[in-house]
């Protein structure tokens, strides 16, 4: 099992440029995630989807879309990049099912993206 | 508002030299809290989930306890390989969000 990918591992837009990163787990979880990771903020949820077919905001959405294309898949994309979105994105996945369901994340080995 | 706070944020030891990293913690509720480690340049790794006050997990030299407010991750003689970043993180209690912490980076001498 590969468990949690995610494509690219490196990306360098330029101010309003336009991306998709994409992941992607063989692990048959329902709920995958969003996070990116700066500095000193630690990991901030981006946006979830509990279950295929339905998506939710987290802690910083502003600027960014998702698409859960499938129960395997979640796309993130960035419509108009901005340099504030420079960092190191994470896709993670979870079994839960249930809001409570207290279950361990999977995280994906991340994608340095660097806005100019 | 639900959060988590991890303390130190940076700890250097010796090799062989024990200590306890804090992660404490303000959920109403809590029934899940977990532990991560992350490498520079990896994604986090899961090491423990820890679901009720006086449970305690081990991992070789990793111990994790939980009480009503805070969680402990004890490193006994510690090896070099041991250096990471080390993540704790609660499931907001009605939710499938997770509240992580800033971490604590971990260094060990030879």
């Amino acid at each position: 099992n590969a468990g949690v990918t995610q494509t690219p591992k490196f990306q360098v837009l330029k101010t309003g440029q336009s991306m998709t990163l994409q992941c992607a787990q063989d692990m048959n979880h329902n709920s995958m995630y969003w996070y990116r990771q700066d500095p000193g903020m630690g990991l901030r949820l981006i946006y979830y989807s509990a279950s295929e077919g339905t998506t939710d905001k987290g802690e910083v959405p502003n600027g960014y879309n998702v698409s859960r294309l499938n129960k395997r898949e979640f796309s993130l994309r960035l419509e108009s990049a901005a340099p504030s979105q420079t960092s190191v994105y994470f896709c993670a996945s979870s079994e839960s099912i249930y809001r409570d369901s207290y279950n361990e994340q999977f995280f994906g080995p991340g994608t340095r993206l660097t806005v100019l | 508002e639900d959060q988590v706070t991890q303390s130190p944020e940076a700890l250097r030891l010796q090799e062989g030299e024990s200590s306890s990293l804090n992660c404490s913690y303000t959920v109403s509720g809590l029934r899940g809290l977990f532990w991560y480690r992350q490498d520079p340049g990896k994604g986090p790794e899961f090491l423990f989930t820890l679901y009720s006050a006086g449970e305690e997990k081990e991992k070789e030299r990793l111990k994790a306890t939980l009480t009503k407010k805070e969680s402990f991750l004890h490193i006994t003689a510690p090896k070099p390989e041991d250096s990471a970043t080390y993540l704790c993180a609660v499931q907001a209690p009605g939710t499938y969000k997770y509240i992580f912490g800033t971490g604590t980076r971990l260094k060990v001498l030879a």
